[in-house]
């Protein structure tokens, strides 16, 4: 499975754009990047995922660069609310799991 | 649309006993999925179903871990007897079907049960 590797912790002001670097340099080419976060003693929750596209939805944007090697989750407007681990998580084509690494702490200031 | 439910929230016990966790994945959902999550570490998955049957239990510490999914609806994951390394949040995800890939929902998880073993 493709191995992602992201930075532990950063923190973000209340109200500007928080940018969340993966690198999955050994990503195939038919396997997705997903990226989920995780609240305090919640499940994991879905945000956005791509292939080679750059990705928009009412949470987040994604950009996935040419070579797809890396790609950064970017939310536009952190509130605190947007306090969480999240995680990068490349798909593997066979099968259906998600294997997930430690994430990246991401905390907002206010 | 409901999402996953899981019982109990928290569940304290010594070690050497048992203890049993229950997962009702959305309805309609064929495969469901349990992950361990120990503190500080990303979830771990432990075994996968589509409808009653195994797809991968690879990582399932079979000696002591059991799961079934006996009608292919809800499920049960057991440890028995329990160890103090158990102590994580058993997480139970559910997705519409095995090759449920790019879709927009991919995994749908529960909030999780909390194990601690004293």
């Amino acid at each position: 499975d493709a191995k992602t590797t992201q930075p532990p912790s950063m923190d973000c002001a209340e109200g500007r754009a928080a940018n969340l670097p993966c690198n999955h340099s050994t990503i195939s080419g038919n396997e997705y990047v997903y990226w989920y976060r995780q609240i305090h003693s919640q499940g994991p929750q879905y945000i956005i995922h791509g292939l080679k596209n750059n990705e928009t939805n009412e949470m987040a944007s994604l950009i996935i660069t040419e070579d797809r090697k890396s790609s950064t989750l970017i939310l536009p407007h952190a509130t605190l609310r947007d306090t969480a681990v999240y995680y990068c998580i490349v798909r593997p084509p066979t099968g259906n799991q998600f294997y997930f690494g430690t994430g990246t702490s991401l905390t907002v200031i206010p | 649309e409901a999402g996953v439910a899981q019982s109990p929230r928290y569940k304290i016990i010594e070690k050497r006993q048992s203890v049993a966790f229950w997962c009702n994945p959305i309805s309609g959902h064929a495969t469901l999925y349990w992950y361990q999550q120990i503190l500080g570490q990303g979830p771990k998955l432990l075994i996968q179903f589509q409808n009653n049957g195994v797809v991968d239990d690879s990582q399932l510490p079979k000696d002591r871990f059991s799961a079934e999914r006996l009608k292919g609806v809800d499920s049960t994951l057991k440890i028995q007897p329990a160890k103090l390394e158990d102590s994580a949040v058993y997480l139970c995800a559910s997705s519409l079907d095995f090759w449920d890939r790019g879709t927009k929902y991919g995994y749908t998880f529960g909030s999780g049960t909390r194990l601690t073993v004293v």
